[in-house]
């Protein structure tokens, strides 16, 4: 199975901080990766698929780059709603695996 | 706005076996770019693909679950649903349905729609 691992596990920010969150693949999977957020007691919402497109309805705010087995998540300017728990997806092969979450908590 | 919205039990006595369903209204289970997939969700831990069903019926499941699980999809009633035997207390979690996307262009495929989840409880 493809591995994908998230850093930091948690971080603190406050509003209006640019923050960037990694995740990394233990193989290639090209751009098949995807970004989803999570509150508490929600269920998780796509944000960016393929690796670098905004779901439609997501704030341009948020972005994601790279390919291959690094990642990343970019939210430019933190707002008030952001904070919340951040996962990345692998859909490159079909054994689908997500990140162990990041968490995004107020500074 | 298609919504999908899981249900069943929410407590499960150990070596049973749980079914859950998800109910997809405001549009058609049988799309042929639509997929229709489970992932669960253990209190307080991160998010554990299930397994995942093509209208056509066609399967695929997490390895490490495969032997106990079984997805399956009635058209006829816009749902499918999942089985899980042989439950332990480590399958107590959230289960969430959600659609499975597929690009036609690129293959790229992400869960683009969730269920709101049902908590489910495996103890005597």
């Amino acid at each position: 199975d493809i591995q994908m691992t998230q850093s930091p596990s948690s971080l603190s920010a406050s509003v209006g901080d640019r923050v960037t969150i990694t995740c990394r693949a233990s193989q290639s999977i090209s751009s098949h990766l995807n970004w989803y957020q999570q509150k508490p007691g929600k269920a998780p919402n796509l944000l960016i698929f393929a690796a670098s497109s905004l779901q439609s309805g997501v704030p341009s705010r948020f972005s994601g780059s790279g390919s291959g087995t690094n990642f990343t998540l970019t939210i430019s300017s933190l707002q008030p709603e952001d904070f919340a728990t951040y996962h990345c997806q692998q859909s490159y092969s079909t054994f689908y695996t997500f990140g162990q979450g990041t968490k995004l908590e107020i500074k | 706005q298609l919504q999908l919205q899981e249900s069943g039990p929410g407590l499960v006595k150990p070596s049973e076996t749980l079914s859950l369903t998800c109910t997809v209204s405001g549009g058609s289970i049988s799309s042929s770019s639509s997929h229709w997939g489970w992932i669960r969700q253990p209190p307080g831990k991160g998010l554990e693909w299930i397994g995942s069903i093509y209208y056509s019926g066609r399967t695929y499941y997490n390895p490490s679950l495969e032997s106990r699980v079984t997805v399956v999809i009635d058209t006829s009633k816009n749902q499918f649903s999942l089985r899980v035997s042989s439950l332990t207390a480590a399958d107590t979690a959230e289960y969430y349905c959600a659609r499975q996307w597929e690009m036609t262009t690129t293959g790229q495929e992400y869960f683009d729609l969730w269920g709101r989840g049902t908590l489910v409880t495996v103890s005597s």
